[in-house]
């Protein structure tokens, strides 16, 4: 599985938009590029996958370079609830078991 | 997504005794369901993957022995922690295999005194 590298955390404020940048110089192919979101003594949470180019739902959007060494999460207008721990992990669909990095501690202030 | 709960969600025991942790998917028949194991402050580290109706899958440095996995059903799997110590006091977090990502569940804090 390729390796990821985000930054350990990141400090913003409410109503800003947030980018957190994964690399992931060494993907595959066939992976796919996750984000999951994860508050204190809670399960992660899917946020949003994919493969190349952007992609968007409700919640955030993911920026994907051509060459899928690197990966930007953003989250629009975040809440001091959007304060968690967000990792990005890469893999190849969801077949095997995950292998978290330490993810990026975001820290949101009114 | 799929829907996953656990049960219990926290468990205090003594050391010397097993504790089950049992993970279900509400919504989505799960032919392999993964356990993950969290210490404080630090991130998620897949234990084994568990497969419907044969031997679960662990990964190098967890004893197979001490850290049981019963998948019988497509909509359940068990975690049997036995002779639980202190030293596996821990986050426990299963999760279950959509199409391309995984689904986790809200976790089982496990104390062990």
């Amino acid at each position: 599985l390729a390796k990821t590298t985000q930054p350990i955390s990141m400090d913003s404020y409410e109503g800003q938009e947030v980018n957190i940048t994964c690399s992931h110089n060494n993907i595959a192919t066939n992976d796919y590029i996750t984000w999951y979101q994860q508050f204190p003594s809670q399960g992660p949470r899917f946020i949003i996958q994919g493969y190349k180019t952007k992609v968007t739902n409700e919640v955030a959007s993911l920026f994907i370079p051509a060459d899928r060494k690197s990966s930007t999460l953003s989250l629009p207008r975040v809440s001091l609830s959007d304060t968690a721990v967000y990792y990005c992990l890469v893999g190849g669909g969801g077949a095997d078991g995950l292998t978290f990095g330490k993810g990026t501690h975001l820290i949101i202030q009114p | 997504g799929a829907v996953v709960s656990q049960h219990p969600s926290r468990v205090i025991c003594k050391s010397g005794t097993s504790v089950k942790i049992e993970c279900r998917s509400l919504d989505f028949q799960a032919t392999t369901m993964f356990w993950y194991r969290q210490f404080p402050k630090q991130s998620l580290m897949l234990m084994a993957t568990s497969n419907e109706g044969s031997k679960a899958t662990y990964e190098q440095g967890v004893e197979k022995d001490k850290f049981l996995i019963n998948h019988a059903s497509l909509t359940l799997s068990t975690l049997t922690v036995t002779s639980a110590h202190p030293e596996d006091s821990s986050f426990y977090i299963c999760s279950v295999m959509g199409r391309n990502e995984q689904f986790f569940g809200p976790g089982t804090r496990l104390t062990v005194l």
